[in-house]
């Protein structure tokens, strides 16, 4: 159980391309979902947490007008890179939990994007 | 930022031996989670241990954590070759509270 599927798995695009990621629970609906960035033996770097049907909260420093986040429903959030430029070539990974009060509960995570710019 | 600082960055054993991961950590926590990481893939959590909790059971894997020490630890009793990985800890603030990762550590596991 609490499979989340991330797709695609890989993108090449070229310079000014918009790019949209999809994060999906599958077997679950989540209360949040999450979108992180990784770079090269690094860390995650938390990007936005979303909830459904709410506008997302981004982590100082992130631009949202560049990384629009859309949590349409319980079981699917997307990611759109908006006019991507090599700088933004990283793995983008989501996640997603399902809250229970007074409870704290894991993150499960999708198998993350591989973004290339060229 | 990141809180947590992981300890060692890397470590290499031989099949059957046990590998001992650490952590710290900088500021109050609610709870604290371990997660596995195999290359270029996603995270699979592993333990979630809660601040009032001092140790915890999950097959081969014992956590630890010390509060007062703001320090905790992973051990992989009779580790496999399959168990190479990177693996993070990430703490929260309070149940609903956002992850913040450490550094991780690179396990080799040499057949």
């Amino acid at each position: 159980g609490a499979v989340v599927s991330q797709h695609p798995s890989r993108v090449i695009c070229k310079s000014g391309t918009s790019v949209k990621i999809e994060c999906r629970s599958l077997d679950f609906q989540a209360t949040t979902m999450f979108w992180y960035r990784q770079f090269p033996k690094q860390s995650l770097m938390l990007m936005a947490t979303s909830n459904e049907g709410s506008k997302a909260t981004y982590e100082q420093g992130v631009e949202k007008d560049k990384f629009l986040i859309n949590h349409a429903s319980l079981t699917l959030s997307t990611l759109t890179v908006t006019s991507a430029h090599p700088e933004d070539s990283s793995f983008y990974i989501c996640s997603a939990r399902v809250d229970r009060q007074g409870v704290p509960q894991p993150q499960h995570f999708g198998d993350g994007t591989r973004l290339s710019i060229l | 930022s990141q809180q947590g600082e992981e300890d060692p960055q890397a470590l290499s054993i031989q099949e059957g031996e046990n590998a001992t991961m650490n952590c710290s950590y900088k500021t109050s926590i609610n709870n604290l989670q371990w997660y596995r990481q195999n290359s270029g893939r996603g995270l699979v959590h592993l333990i979630l241990i809660r601040s009032n909790e001092r140790e915890k059971h999950s097959g081969r894997l014992r956590v630890t954590l010390d509060t007062s020490k703001k320090s905790s630890s992973l051990l992989i009793t009779a580790s496999r070759a399959a168990d190479t990985a990177s693996y993070f800890c990430a703490t929260s603030s309070s149940n609903t509270g956002k992850l913040i990762f450490g550094q991780g550590t690179t396990l080799q596991v040499k057949p």
